[in-house]
């Protein structure tokens, strides 16, 4: 079956430290997404994809990157870990981006920076 | 500003009974809509979605109604279970990105 994964689901780092947080999906999907959850935001969009090398940035992207060297990954960098990106990570997908498209979402990654 | 809101951050209903989640929408331009389900320590599942030429689709258990001039959506669940219970958030499509209300956590109780 079709699936999105995140890696790793849980992770600890400190301050300033650089982190990656892996999104792979077997959907064949075009279109690729990270979102951050905190309280009292909902779903932000950091950065997102909509193919092999496009990127764009979202409503949140200060202190983030992305790439897209293949259709099915898109890792999210954190360039140097800030307490205030202390989050929970949603990568989704979707197949076009017609504006009507379902997002498939993978199991989240809960980051703590310290 | 929230350009797509959920006034009510719980709600609690009874096996059974019909559950009642509303959204609320600042932009006309809006014109697809999606609500998703949300367990804890799981991803958004997709749940149910309406096209603004549409004022109601119903899949199941679940119906979603449109009122383009109130801009107003309602999530019905009936009847509503204890497996229903979850984060329930209302998403809208602006120039082909997701803007996501803040959600609504209901507890179906036995």
């Amino acid at each position: 079956d079709a699936e999105i994964t995140q890696s790793p689901r849980h992770k600890i780092t400190e301050t300033g430290r650089q982190v990656t947080l892996a999104c792979h999906q077997t959907w064949n999907h075009n279109n690729m997404f990270w979102y951050r959850q905190d309280l009292g935001h909902g779903l932000r969009l950091i950065h997102y994809s909509y193919g092999v090398q496009d990127t764009n940035k979202g409503e949140v992207s200060d202190g983030y990157s992305v790439s897209r060297s293949n259709t099915e990954d898109l890792p999210l960098t954190l360039e140097s870990a800030a307490s205030s990106q202390t989050s929970v990570y949603f990568c989704a997908s979707s197949e076009s981006s017609g504006g009507t498209d379902t997002q498939y979402f993978g199991p989240g990654t809960r980051l703590t920076v310290l | 500003d929230q350009q797509v809101k959920q006034n009510s951050p719980s709600l609690s209903v009874q096996e059974g009974r019909i559950s009642i989640l509303n959204c609320d929408y600042t932009n006309s331009m809006f014109d697809y809509f999606l609500w998703y389900k949300k367990y804890p320590a799981e991803g958004p599942t997709f749940l149910i979605s309406i096209s603004s030429i549409k004022d109601k689709n119903e899949d199941g258990r679940f119906t979603v109604f449109l009122n383009k001039s109130a801009k107003h959506l309602s999530l019905h669940i009936v009847p509503s279970q204890p497996g229903d219970s979850a984060v329930y958030f209302c998403a809208a499509y602006n120039n082909r990105k997701l803007i996501w209300g803040l959600g609504t956590s209901l507890a179906v109780n036995p």
